[in-house]
């Protein structure tokens, strides 16, 4: 089974200020998919990296995929109040790459 | 509709008792997921529905849980004699295909059940 651990597990900013939250593995998956929940409702998808050492940016979000495929990192610059949420990492797993394993997640608040 | 509904939104019921759970996936979308987040946790793949091909049900906990899919349309989870443990958020997902992994899943808001 691969795991997907993820730090930290809780981080609360003040707005303006810029943060960093990782997903990590042992395991080497093929791509990396990153959602952000907000609360009563379903995760969405924020991004997905495939090859290793991609970087993608998303307006104030960058996503890294590791060289080895093995971890991932979001990077938010000047967090704002409307990024609060959590987020959460997900790989494919098992026989078919439809099964995806996610991590327990990084639960941000952004302090205005 | 615009995105994937789920019904009821919240469930809270009685130690023993069957629940079940819908699920109306975005219009056109062929492949069909149940997952289940409990308090801290991840998202627990539970089973898959791809069109008009066997399930794959290697997610489900127990032989508590089944789910049922008519078509490429609605979605049913059930639970029977419900146990605390089976407290939980369920969410379901569509996606239009599976093929490549950039196929992009639909969740809907979910359901979230209390067993007393």
């Amino acid at each position: 089974t691969q795991l997907l651990e993820q730090s930290p597990q809780f981080l609360s900013i003040q707005e303006g200020e810029n943060l960093t939250v990782y997903c990590n593995s042992s395991s080497v998956f093929s791509s990396l998919q990153w959602y952000r929940q907000e609360p009563g409702e379903g995760p969405v998808l924020l991004v997905t990296v495939v090859t290793g050492g991609e970087v993608k940016k998303l307006k104030r979000l960058t996503f890294q995929f590791g060289d080895a495929r093995k971890d991932s990192s979001l990077h938010i610059t000047a967090a704002q109040p409307g990024d609060t949420g959590l987020y959460l990492c997900a790989g494919p797993s098992g026989a078919g790459s439809y099964q995806l394993t996610f991590g327990k997640g990084t639960k941000l608040s952004v302090i205005p | 509709g615009a995105g994937v509904s789920q019904s009821p939104s919240n469930k809270v019921t009685e130690k023993g008792k069957d629940v079940e759970l819908r699920c109306d996936p975005i219009s056109g979308h062929t492949a069909l997921y149940w997952y289940r987040q409990r308090l801290g946790q991840g998202l627990e793949f539970l089973i898959y529905f791809q069109g008009n091909s066997a399930p794959d049900k290697s997610g489900l906990p127990s032989d508590r849980f089944s789910a049922e899919r008519t078509g490429e349309s609605v979605s049913t989870l059930t639970i029977q004699r419900t146990q605390q443990e089976d407290s939980a958020v369920y969410l379901c997902a569509s996606s239009l295909w599976v093929g490549e992994w950039d196929n992009e899943q639909f969740f809907g808001p979910g359901t979230r059940l209390t067993v007393l």
